[in-house]
């Protein structure tokens, strides 16, 4: 079943407008990647979060790893119509293997 | 630099045909290997994945096969597709040192 749940499906914000995308496991987490996806497009790796409380930015961008390490969150600060497209997180679970949340559809709205 | 190869970028099948979709990635190697399928919508569901020649794991049960008969080579297949068996498919390597995927282009496939 889902190990890796995402909210909320789908945002639609104005331009200029801040977005937050929340991940969460019902187990504890190794690590945890985050990807954008542009419409028509494929997954571009984004980021990823080891340590417990971890908060990590790249420009816009912040991303947070919950100190049980079983949420996480990314924040974007007044976006912008590049910013459009779907953000999935990946946990890390077992061994070798992420497992994709069901992602965030980000419409920004000029 | 390492680059992943995917192909074709669209196709469209009918159902009972064969399927093949290839994978390669250049730059690097002893990658594990990932083929994902993205139904319409945006999940990404991962079907199977590999960390050597010859060894294939599968994430689900499925009308689906996969095989790696090169370090860089990976291959999807069908015998006969399934109108269900249509979406988004994504190749993607990742290094041993558990750094981030990279995805192929990806393959739309319409089973019609």
């Amino acid at each position: 079943g889902q190990q890796v749940m995402q909210i909320p499906q789908y945002q639609h914000v104005q331009e200029g407008e801040d977005f937050t995308t929340y991940c969460n496991s019902s187990t504890t987490l190794s690590n945890i990647q985050w990807y954008k996806q542009r419409p028509g497009g494929h997954p571009v790796f984004l980021i990823q979060l080891v340590k417990s409380g971890e908060v990590k930015k790249q420009k816009r961008l912040t991303f947070q790893f919950g100190e049980a390490k079983k949420n996480s969150s990314l924040h974007i600060t007044a976006t912008q119509t590049t910013d459009v497209g779907t953000y999935f997180c990946a946990g890390g679970l077992r061994g070798n293997q992420f497992y994709f949340g069901t992602g965030t559809s980000l419409t920004v709205i000029p | 630099s390492q680059t992943i190869h995917q192909w074709p970028a669209t196709l469209v099948q009918p159902v009972g045909s064969p399927l093949s979709l290839e994978c390669t990635v250049e730059g690097t190697s002893n990658p594990n290997l990932y083929w994902y399928r993205q139904a319409a919508g945006r999940g990404l569901q991962l079907l199977f994945y590999s960390v050597g020649i010859g060894q294939i794991s599968s994430e689900v049960p499925q009308n689906l096969s996969a095989s790696r008969p090169q370090d860089r080579q990976f291959i999807l297949s069908s015998k006969k597709l399934l109108l269900s068996d249509s979406g988004f498919y994504l190749c993607a390597w990742r290094p041993r040192n558990l750094a981030g995927y990279t995805f192929g282009s990806g393959t739309r496939l319409t089973v019609v």
